[in-house]
């Protein structure tokens, strides 16, 4: 399979606290994605980064990229309770897009 | 807000039947994309839609899937002869005009074959 995985596969954590999820993923890219996904429900872009950028913010989001290591990391800081869902990263290449196995965050009040 | 619309949002049937699942992507978006997900389990890419034809497709996609772009607006997906294992729930995505862009997704159409 090409596509990557996630860890942790779950996350529990304290409201204010940061969250941390690594993906890693397989094949050449180029670009990755990070995607939300509340219960049952379709998914949401998060943010994007280049395959020639090693690191990027966008409000508590910052997420980093290691190509050599096929890896990426998203870090949501001060954690909310409204950001309890399902994390996605996706990878892609060649007009496909390959999604992780996903980090379910429970943030708890 | 544009938003990609699906329908129906459940559509129960038949194993060996035929089901249209259609999307109605962003206006101005022109890469259109399917993606299952079965329950509990990661999103899998099906296939990806540029330019009035796939521009790729992945090793689920087989003879029974096929889509279509039939008007300016629609975006839809044929199974044509549903297995127990084609119950899912299927996303449609649309994409601006880059390839690789960020894509946006329709709240999905969950698929259950008996």
């Amino acid at each position: 399979s090409q596509q990557g995985e996630e860890d942790p596969q779950a996350l529990s954590i304290q409201e204010g606290e940061n969250a941390t999820m690594n993906c890693s993923y397989k094949t050449s890219i180029n670009n990755l994605q990070w995607y939300r996904q509340n219960s049952g429900r379709g998914l949401v872009h998060l943010i994007l980064i280049r395959s020639n950028e090693r690191e990027k913010h966008s409000g508590r989001l910052r997420v980093t990229l290691d190509t050599s290591k096929k890896s990426s990391s998203l870090l949501i800081t001060a954690s909310r309770a409204a950001d309890t869902a399902s994390y996605f990263c996706a990878s892609y290449n060649f007009n496909k897009f390959y999604f992780g196995s996903g980090t379910k965050l429970n943030v708890k009040p | 807000e544009p938003e990609v619309t699906q329908t129906p949002s459940h559509q129960v049937t038949q194993m060996g039947q035929e089901v249209i699942l259609r999307c109605v992507p962003i206006s101005n978006h022109l890469y259109f994309y399917w993606y299952r997900q079965i329950l509990g389990q990661k999103v899998e890419f099906l296939v990806s839609f540029y330019n009035n034809e796939i521009s790729e497709k992945s090793e689920i996609f087989d003879d029974q899937f096929s889509v279509e772009r039939p008007d300016g607006s629609n975006f839809t997906l044929k199974i044509r002869s549903t297995k127990l294992e084609d119950s899912a729930m299927y996303f449609c995505a649309s994409g601006l005009p880059l390839a690789g862009a960020e894509q946006y997704f329709g709240p999905g159409t969950r698929l259950t074959v008996t």
